[in-house]
This record gives structure tokens, C-alpha cells and sequence, in this order.
């Protein structure tokens, strides 16, 4: 059964600083990962797809690898940003289009 | 940006209560989900469909009902509400994109409390 885990649990960085969020799935046969962004009293925006045969995906100031051998991905976020602090959420897609959650990183930028 | 809507937002309950969920999406998403998360906890699966009139349960064991008569409509149904109920309730839909590009979009949710 395909369990996901992301650490830390929490992190709290001065703004400015590069920050890296962690996920790992314990099934490598997966379809795609997923890392997803969630505000208070919002739903979930989803950040970034990474296919199974990618390695990588970026958009702005967010970069995501996937290293399905190990069963691992980051979030790679630069020169963090107040408007940054959310809860980070990763998914792993199985190929009846149902995703397995981690219970997510809860990042807090320092002005 | 994705429009999916969920009301209420916010609904505190007595235990016995019957009480619905609304879920729509103008987007039409064949596909639907409907998720429980507790406060710093993952999102689980309880419903989900794959278009109308299919529904089906998911990994995590529910009371609640679902139906899905219309593509943009998929109601959550609790016909006795209990305190063990409370939680955050979200709504999700997505396209037909294959299994290894499909992404899915978010309603802001309904918070439960059930006394």
C-alpha cells in the first residue's frame, strides 16, 4: 500500500533564504507526482505535475525533482517570499487517478 | 483558475442532523472527488465518481452518501450527523488528461463541526 511522508512536519525561514520541502512514497510505481500549495480557509492550488518519466518541473521561483528509484522529490523554492508561507502538500498518482497524500510541510517566511 | 464551489463554507450542527454538502464545478470535469482532512493530517479519499451516475466509495471507510445525477453537481449526504463527523470536508474535480498528466482542482472546502 502507498504510503507518502513529507518532512519536516514544520519550518520557519527568514525571508530571502532557499528552502527545500521533502516528500517520499514507499511504491515507485506511480504515475506522477504532484506538490500542492494550501492557505487558510482555502482549497488546495495545485503548484506543480511531474510526470513519471520526468525528472523535473519548474515554474517561477519553484523547482520539483522526482527520483522514482529512491522514492523521493523535493520542492525547491528560492529566495522565499513572506506570500510563500502555506502548507506544501505532495501526491502520488496511481493509475486509477486516485492520489495519496502526505500530511504536508507547514512553511512560515520570516519578514 | 479553476471554478469549483462548495457551500456552506462554515456549519455547525447538533448530532442527528441531516445535512448536505454542495459541490459544483462549471468546468466540466468528468471526474469528482470528495476528501476528509483533519486539522495538520492528509487528505483521504471517501467518494469519488468518474462521470454521471458512476459513484463510487473510497479508501477511508465513510457514513456519508454521494450522488451525481448532473456532470457540475456532486452532494455529500450525511443522514445522521455525529460529533466523530467533524472535520474538513473538500471537493475536488478533474479532466480526462491520462493518468500520468491529470491534475485536479479544488473547492475552498466546508468546515463541520458537529456538537
Amino acid at each position: 500500500k502507498q504510503e507518502v511522508t513529507q518532512i519536516p512536519a514544520a519550518l520557519s525561514v527568514p525571508e530571502g533564504e532557499n528552502l527545500v520541502l521533502n516528500c517520499s512514497f514507499t511504491d515507485s510505481a506511480i504515475y506522477n507526482l504532484q506538490w500542492f500549495r494550501q492557505d487558510p480557509g482555502k482549497g488546495l492550488t495545485s503548484l506543480l505535475l511531474i510526470q513519471s518519466s520526468q525528472r523535473e518541473q519548474t515554474s517561477g521561483r519553484l523547482n520539483a525533482s522526482l527520483d522514482k528509484s529512491s522514492g523521493r522529490s523535493t520542492l525547491y523554492i528560492a529566495a522565499s517570499q513572506p506570500g510563500d508561507s502555506a502548507t506544501y502538500l505532495c501526491a502520488v498518482a496511481g493509475s486509477n487517478y486516485q492520489l495519496i497524500w502526505g500530511a504536508g510541510t507547514k512553511l512560515i517566511i520570516k519578514p | 483558475e479553476a471554478d469549483i464551489y462548495q457551500t456552506p463554507r462554515y456549519l455547525v450542527i447538533g448530532t442527528g442532523k441531516k445535512i448536505t454538502l454542495e459541490c459544483s464545478q462549471t468546468m466540466g470535469h468528468d471526474k469528482m472527488y470528495w476528501y476528509q482532512q483533519d486539522p495538520g493530517m492528509e487528505l483521504h479519499l471517501i467518494h469519488y465518481s468518474y462521470g454521471v451516475n458512476s459513484t463510487e466509495k473510497g479508501d477511508l471507510s465513510s457514513e456519508s452518501t454521494v450522488s451525481r445525477i448532473r456532470t457540475e453537481h456532486f452532494p455529500l449526504t450525511l443522514e445522521s450527523a455525529r460529533p466523530s463527523h467533524t472535520s474538513q470536508y473538500l471537493c475536488a474535480s478533474s479532466a480526462g488528461q491520462g493518468a500520468t498528466r491529470e491534475t485536479q482542482y479544488f473547492g475552498p472546502g466546508t468546515r463541520l463541526l458537529v456538537l
